[in-house]
């Protein structure tokens, strides 16, 4: 079947050090993957996503590669900020199911100054 | 500006009572979604609508009801049967139809409180 297997949080860093937040999948044929932010209070915020292997998804210094050969997707930042402080949200879109989505639970970051 | 909308922000219900939970998209999107979360909780599917007049259920949809009746519109109800009503509700929309790997885009939300 589908899944996302995400970082268990909660992840508390200090500003300007490095994120890594992992993310494995499971999926048949070759899913599109997503990251999602939600700040407090408001929905989620598509922050990047991938359509094939080995395809790299960026935006606002937020990177992720598609790995199939290791199924991941893990998310990355080389310099965190307070802005930052946010749940961030796994997700895939399988082949072939009627555009259902597969989420991860989500790990809470927060950026201390 | 193209987007969803969800209203209201935040809704209150007394026991057994019905609500009604708006979510319009002007995308021009095929299918919609409702899901609920609950405090540091993931995401969890109710229903889905993948063209107008049709809907399917997500995995938790006892006690809630949809209609699809227009392509930007996708309402869902919480009845007085949803023994544990009170959750953040956020729909989303994506453009649907192919049949594979899409894109999902969210409203704001809203919550929903159970006095």
């Amino acid at each position: 079947g589908n899944s996302v297997t995400q970082m268990e949080g909660p992840v508390t860093l200090s500003e300007e050090a490095f994120l890594t937040i992992n993310c494995t999948y499971t999926a048949t044929g070759y899913p599109s993957l997503f990251w999602y932010v939600q700040y407090p209070g408001e929905g989620l915020q598509l922050l990047l996503k991938a359509t094939k292997a080995d395809d790299k998804g960026s935006n606002k210094g937020f990177e992720a590669t598609y790995r199939k050969e290791t199924t991941s997707f893990h998310l990355e930042k080389g310099s965190v900020q307070v802005s930052d402080s946010a749940v961030y949200f796994c997700a895939l879109s399988p082949m072939n199911t009627g555009n259902q989505f597969y989420f991860g639970t989500g790990t809470s970051l927060t950026v201390i100054p | 500006d193209g987007g969803i909308t969800q209203s209201p922000k935040y809704l209150f219900r007394k026991e057994g009572q019905n609500v009604t939970l708006s979510c319009e998209q002007n995308l021009n999107h095929d299918a919609m979604y409702w899901y609920r979360q609950d405090p540091g909780q993931g995401l969890r599917l109710i229903y889905y609508s993948q063209i107008v007049n049709d809907f399917q259920k997500g995995d938790i949809a006892e006690g809630y009801s949809v209609s699809r009746e227009k392509k930007e519109s996708f309402p869902l109800t919480v009845t007085s049967a949803q023994k544990n009503p009170t959750a953040f509700y956020l729909c989303a929309s994506s453009i649907g139809g192919l049949g594979g790997p899409d894109t999902q885009y969210f409203g704001p939300g809203t919550r929903l409180t159970v006095l």
